[in-house]
This record gives structure tokens, sequence and C-alpha cells, in this order.
């Protein structure tokens, strides 16, 4: 059965720390990306990635970074976290092959930030 | 620049009636229409896309959706709603052109009412 797994499904940070957020896909997918879920708002998309080490700023990169150094996984990175950063996380990943916008999507990370 | 509309944030339906949840979109190019649906904690999955075949797009559950390119909408359409249903319903467009994205409309909630 394939998967694209995100390490935590709740967590809870104080402002100014430190988050990773971290995701798995079994699928050898060449793209993968990170998108915010707010209600009202839909999912807009901070990061993607297209190949190992290569990142694209989304539409909402600002404070956050990315990193891919295996193909598998694609982590999320907030700096310092913000109480305007509380949301659901959702990671996704896609054939570059059949690129036609099918999606694979993990079940999510929800992150409140104290 | 590519847009989604989704008319209505949250509908309800009785059980056994049509559901109608209605989409919008905007492209520059011929677009990929894509349906996701996500039940209550969970990712989101795909329900159906519209590649430039068929006009009418089966997916998956007994919903379908219909290309019409008159009036820039790709409406999903279920004739019989089951209480399994209820979730919301991400209508997402992708360009031809950069199909490594895709621009999400707000979602609409589905309700379905015993």
């Amino acid at each position: 059965d394939v998967k694209v797994t995100q390490s935590s499904r709740y967590l809870v940070k104080r402002t100014g720390e430190k988050v990773f957020l971290e995701c798995v896909q079994d699928m050898d997918h060449e793209n993968m990306f990170w998108y915010r879920q707010d209600p009202g708002l839909g999912l807009r998309l901070i990061y993607f990635s297209y190949d190992v080490k290569m990142k694209e700023k989304g539409d909402i990169p600002e404070g956050y970074s990315v990193s891919r150094e295996k193909k598998e996984r694609f982590s999320l990175i907030l700096e310092s976290a913000s109480t305007n950063q509380t949301s659901m996380y959702l990671c996704a990943s896609s054939s570059q092959g059949l690129n036609t916008g099918e999606l694979f999507f993990g079940e999510g990370s929800r992150l409140t930030v104290l | 620049a590519q847009s989604v509309t989704q008319l209505g944030s949250h509908v309800s339906v009785s059980e056994g009636a049509l559901v109608l949840l209605r989409c919008n979109y905007s492209s520059s190019v011929p677009p990929y229409l894509f349906w996701y649906v996500q039940y209550p904690n969970q990712g989101l999955q795909l329900l159906l896309k519209y590649t430039s075949a068929a006009t009418l797009v089966k997916g998956i559950n007994g919903f379908e959706a219909e290309f019409k390119k008159s009036e820039t909408s790709f409406h999903l359409t279920k004739p019989s709603a089951h209480m399994s249903d209820a979730a919301e319903y991400f209508c997402a467009v992708s360009d031809r052109g950069s199909a490594r994205q895709l621009t999400f409309g707000s979602g609409t909630q589905l309700t379905v009412l015993p």
C-alpha cells in the first residue's frame, strides 16, 4: 500500500521554538510538497521540491524553510515558530512522469504554537 | 494565473438526496481539473480528474463531474448521498504548463443529514 507518512500528527510548541515536520514517501516520487491548510482558505503551497536538494518557493514561504537530502524525505522547518503558524500542515508527493496533478497526501500534522 | 472558486463553504443534504458541489475556475490555458476529498482527521485523496478526454468524468464512490468550458465550471455531483459522504471537498486546477502545482479552492464541507 503506497504511503506518505508524516512523523507527528499533533504538536504543541512555544513561540520562538524551532520546529521540524518530517515527511516520508515510499512511492519513489520525484515531487514532494508542503501545504498549509486553514479554515476558509483551502490549501496553500509553502514549498515544493522536484528533486533531491532542489526546492522552489510556493505561495507562502515566509517563515519556513525545507530540506530534501534524500528522495523519499522532505522536511519542513520553522526556524522560530510564531502563533500565526498554528495550522494543519499537509505533505504530498507526485510522480514526475505522470504529473497531471494527482497528489498523494499524508494524514497531516496539526501544529499549535502557544 | 489560475484560480478556483467553490460556491458554498457548507452544504447540507439529506441522505438519498442529490449532491451538487460547485466549482468555477479561471485559467489562461486549457486546464487540468480535480476534485479531492478529505475525510475527518485524514489527508486528501483524489476523487476524480479531468485531463481533456471525456468532459464527463466518473470518480470513486459514485461521484462524477462535468467539465463545461463555456461556463468555466467543473461541478461535482452524486445522485444519492450516503452518510459516509460527509467530508470536505476541494476543487483544484492545474495549468498544463506547470503541472507540478495545483491551485486549490477554499473547500466545501458536506453534511449528510439522516
